[in-house]
């Protein structure tokens, strides 16, 4: 069955440290995404990629990374410079055309050690 | 701010009621989706609703939208348990990018 896989589903990031959370699709989708999850809110979102090797800012970059080689892998690195990484982290794809529904991953919950 | 708020924040029913919850957003949109999230997991696409639609079932869904007012409804007809979980609406603005509401909390009580 095609989807989205994320993985870790948890991951503990220790002080000054980067981690990378991982997001594969097999849905052929052009364009996917990475969202911010907190508690009791909505999501926001952090960057996104409408095609290979492109990708641009969200609403709340600062802090975090990604790169889009792969149409089917599009990775997130969250850097020490996010202050305040603890939160779920929602990846989505969509193939292409306006308005089409965001197909999402199960998440990854990062938590500071 | 571009997202939309639902409301009510939370609700809670009893199994064979209607929930209704409601979404506003604030700037012109080409269309309006509803997702649903269960707790811990991804969110999943309900139904969508076109600018220059009014009103849109899928089984037990009930959406309706009035652009003049910016707001949206979704109605769950004779709720059951296993349709406890969040739901958030989201408006399609910009470069395909959608912005999500806070999101409603719907307990249905079996």
């Amino acid at each position: 069955d095609g989807g989205i896989t994320q993985s870790p589903k948890y991951l503990f990031r220790k002080e000054g440290q980067n981690v990378t959370l991982s997001c594969e699709q097999n849905l052929n989708h052009d364009a996917m995404y990475w969202y911010r999850q907190d508690p009791g809110q909505g999501l926001r979102l952090i960057y996104y990629s409408q095609i290979v090797n492109d990708f641009q800012k969200g609403d709340i970059a600062e802090g975090y990374s990604v790169s889009r080689e792969k149409k089917e892998s599009f990775p997130l690195t969250v850097t020490s410079a996010q202050k305040n990484p603890t939160a779920f982290y929602l990846c989505a794809s969509t193939p292409t055309g306006l308005g089409q529904p965001q197909h999402f991953g199960d998440g990854t919950r990062l938590s500071i050690l | 701010s571009q997202q939309g708020e639902e409301d009510p924040q939370a609700l809670s029913i009893q199994e064979g009621e209607n929930a209704t919850m409601n979404c506003s957003y604030k700037t012109s949109i080409n269309n309006l989706q509803w997702y649903r999230q269960n707790s811990g997991r991804g969110l999943v696409h309900l139904i969508l609703i076109r600018s220059n639609e009014r009103e849109k079932h899928s089984g037990r869904l009930r959406v309706t939208l009035d652009t003049s007012k910016k707001s949206s409804s979704l109605l769950i007809t004779a709720s059951r348990a296993a349709d406890t979980a969040s739901y958030f609406c989201a408006h399609l603005t910009g470069a395909n990018n959608l912005f999500f509401g806070t999101g409603t909390r719907l307990t249905v009580i079996p």
